[in-house]
């Protein structure tokens, strides 16, 4: 167990539907980031935030969101679903955002889009 | 544009073989260099990082990478592998500052008996 919680495990929604996946990072961390899974393109860095604010941009569409919350969770809305968002979004978390903190990764939520 | 190249995708050995996965990376600049390990149902775990010194890296389970700076490579090693070890391993890298993770699609690991 690595200490961050995500939530749901799983999700099937529809296209064009809109949904949040939220993560809770390790007590004491500061950095929340966002990765998405897909058998096409592997793991994709979408976004990190740090102490609330957002610091670095990955990959990520205009029809996602994220935001981090004053207790640390952070929450990635998905929105205008599309067949191809299909996939496995994981959370990390770190102490703080410099390269060299280790990032503790979530069990991930599963995404079928139908 | 920074880029992982895992070349194995899927590596199938028989328990007490050795084990050497292949990593290259494209990235300009210093880099920080990982091996990460996803068991089967789990999340991501760390295994083992570089981030400067002795290019001769010893990680958790008896795994160790070395990077070839020359090469731009950061090979995975185990000498003897273990079915315990079936997994599916991840080369990633990063630079200076903060620098998002660029991963590598990933080697699948099975190891049978």
């Amino acid at each position: 167990d690595s200490g961050v919680t995500q939530t749901p495990k799983h999700l099937i929604t529809a296209t064009g539907q809109r949904v949040t996946l939220r993560c809770s990072p390790r007590s004491g961390d500061l950095s929340v980031y966002w990765y998405q899974q897909s058998l096409d393109q592997g793991l994709q860095f979408l976004i990190q935030y740090y102490n609330g604010e957002e610091r670095a941009k990955g990959n990520i569409l205009e029809r996602f969101s994220a935001q981090q919350f004053p207790d640390l969770h952070s929450e990635l809305n998905l929105s205008s679903l599309e067949l191809g968002d299909s996939a496995l979004y994981f959370c990390a978390s770190s102490l703080s955002d410099g390269s060299f903190y280790e990032q503790y990764f979530g069990p991930g939520t599963r995404l079928t889009v139908t | 544009a920074q880029s992982v190249s895992q070349h194995n995708h899927h590596v199938i050995l028989s328990e007490a073989a050795s084990l050497e996965l292949g990593c290259n990376y494209s990235y300009g600049g210093t880099v920080n260099l990982f091996w990460y390990v996803q068991y089967p149902g789990q999340h991501l775990q760390l295994l083992l990082k570089y981030f400067s010194g002795d290019p001769l890296v010893k990680g958790i389970k008896g795994f160790e990478a070395e990077f070839i700076k020359s090469k731009f490579s950061f090979n995975l090693r185990k000498p003897s592998v273990q079915w315990s070890d079936t997994a599916e391993y991840f080369c990633a890298v990063n630079g200076a500052g903060n620098t998002p993770l660029v991963f590598g699609k990933g080697t699948r690991l099975s190891v049978i008996a």
